[in-house]
């Protein structure tokens, strides 16, 4: 079965100071892995994704993550948080084993990250 | 671009009505996801369309909750009657699938409160 761990509720960081957002994850197949962002009041919106090649992906923001088969993760990673990077953060993942027509995601509960100044 | 449009963006009915969002996906995108989010249990996935036809609804809470996409470029999620317990934030989604796609693009949500 397919699922996302967001091992921590809350990540609180100081601005300035490198931020990771931990995610784990569970498929049968191969891993498509994503990143996503919600601020307050707002839908959820794309930061990055990893789909094949070099483990490391960077994105939106000057996020990256990192994915690890091994350990089956997917962190999230910023090298200095922003006071504005505070916001809740979802990793997901699509099985790869259904492709085709199956389109579903798996979202994890969220981080809330709280950066201050 | 628009987005995906959502409506209406702000929703307060009394228990036992009947309450239908709408949803404007992306142009072009062939598929369009419903979720729910809560504090409690977060964002649930409830249904999702593929060209218009439902692929898995296994997340609809029960009966009083339906969907339909009666084209590409439109789509409802109805509850009838309305329970307090269904107060939440519901999100419309919408992809393309294929190759370097896979992103889903998410409305500004509907918030429902249910009185």
């Amino acid at each position: 079965a397919q699922s996302v761990a967001q091992p921590e509720d809350q990540v609180n960081v100081a601005e300035g100071n490198p931020l990771t957002v931990k995610c784990t994850y569970s498929v049968s197949g191969n891993p498509y892995l994503f990143w996503y962002v919600q601020y307050p009041n707002r839908g959820l919106q794309f930061l990055l994704k990893y789909i094949t090649g070099d483990n490391l992906v960077k994105g939106s923001y000057g996020f990256e993550a990192e994915f690890n088969k091994s350990q089956t993760s997917f962190h999230l990673k910023k090298p200095s948080a922003l006071v504005s990077d505070s916001a809740l953060y979802f990793c997901a993942v699509r099985d790869m084993k259904y492709g085709g027509s199956q389109g579903k995601l798996f979202f994890g509960k969220g981080t809330k990250l709280s950066v201050k100044p | 671009d628009a987005g995906v449009i959502q409506s209406p963006r702000h929703e307060v009915t009394e228990m036992g009505q009947e309450v239908t969002l709408r949803c404007k996906p992306i142009s072009g995108h062939d598929y369009l996801f419903w979720y729910r989010q809560t504090m409690m249990r977060g964002l649930e996935l409830l249904i999702y369309f593929n060209n218009n036809v439902p692929i898995d609804d296994s997340g609809m809470p029960e009966d009083r909750f339906s969907a339909k996409m009666p084209n590409a470029s439109f789509s409802t999620l109805k509850i009838q009657p309305s329970e307090p317990r269904d107060s939440a934030v519901y999100f419309c989604a919408s992809s393309l699938l294929g190759a370097g796609k896979n992103i889903q693009y998410f409305g500004a949500g509907t918030r429902l409160s249910v009185l």
